[in-house]
């Protein structure tokens, strides 16, 4: 049974930076991708970018380019989200989503991590 | 990117009642090769992750109950709770995983009236 477990909460100040790890268990990760996707308070599910691991490469949606690096340990089945020159804005509920990858065939999330609380705040 | 435009927003229904959002998307997330629709539903109870439902449109994942069922095709789907039961209270969400960015629709919060 796959299972992704994220980091903890973090409250950092504006201008700052954060990571959040996802580690991914129960999966063949030179199979799986992980994206980044996010929720504000009163807001709905925003996809921030994603990793293919066995292959390195990364997708970013546009506003979150030059911001965001998402990076992967294949070796310990754990990704990394960084975020730059955080604002008020990006306080947010982050979650990690693992999605099946091989057939070149575009898949739903198939499992979700429990989420890591960020929070921005002078 | 592909708009995601779900309705309603909040939906109040009776246990044991029938329970049907819509989600539109601006482009058409039906793959002709191979007559697939690109499009999954999530369900996010208070203070949990999104949970996959149902993908292509209207295949459930293992687990899920089968008052939810899923339809449409092109632009045009539904996600439908055939009996209201009292842990179905959540937020529901559509998204199309067709093309990059994957995007999401608003949501709906569906609640017993």
């Amino acid at each position: 049974q796959v299972q992704l477990v994220q980091s903890g909460s973090e409250v950092q100040k504006p201008g700052s930076s954060v990571t959040v790890s996802c580690k991914a268990s129960g999966v063949t990760f030179s199979h799986y991708a992980l994206n980044w996707v996010r929720e504000a308070p009163g807001q709905g599910l925003e996809w921030v970018g994603r990793i293919i691991p066995v292959l390195g490469k990364t997708d970013y949606a546009q506003k979150f380019q030059g911001r965001v690096s998402i990076t992967a340990d294949k070796d310990t089945t754990t990704a990394y989200m960084d975020v730059r020159s955080l604002s008020s804005e990006d306080t947010a509920v982050y979650y990690c989503a693992g999605q099946i990858f091989g057939s070149g065939t575009p898949r739903p999330f198939e499992s979700w991590g429990q989420g890591t609380q960020v929070t921005v705040s002078s | 990117d592909v708009v995601m435009t779900q309705s309603p927003d909040f939906l109040s229904v009776s246990l044991g009642d029938r329970a049907t959002i819509t989600c539109k998307s601006s482009q058409s997330v039906l793959y002709s090769s191979n007559k697939k629709n690109f499009l999954a539903w999530y369900q996010q109870k208070s203070g949990q992750p999104p949970k996959l439902l149902m993908s292509w449109a209207s295949a459930r994942e293992s687990g899920v109950p089968d008052r939810f069922s899923g339809g449409g095709s092109g632009t045009d789907f539904t996600l439908t709770i055939s009996s209201l039961q009292p842990e179905d209270v959540a937020v529901y969400y559509c998204h199309q995983y067709y093309s990059s960015p994957p995007t999401f629709g608003g949501g709906t919060r569906v609640e017993i009236k």
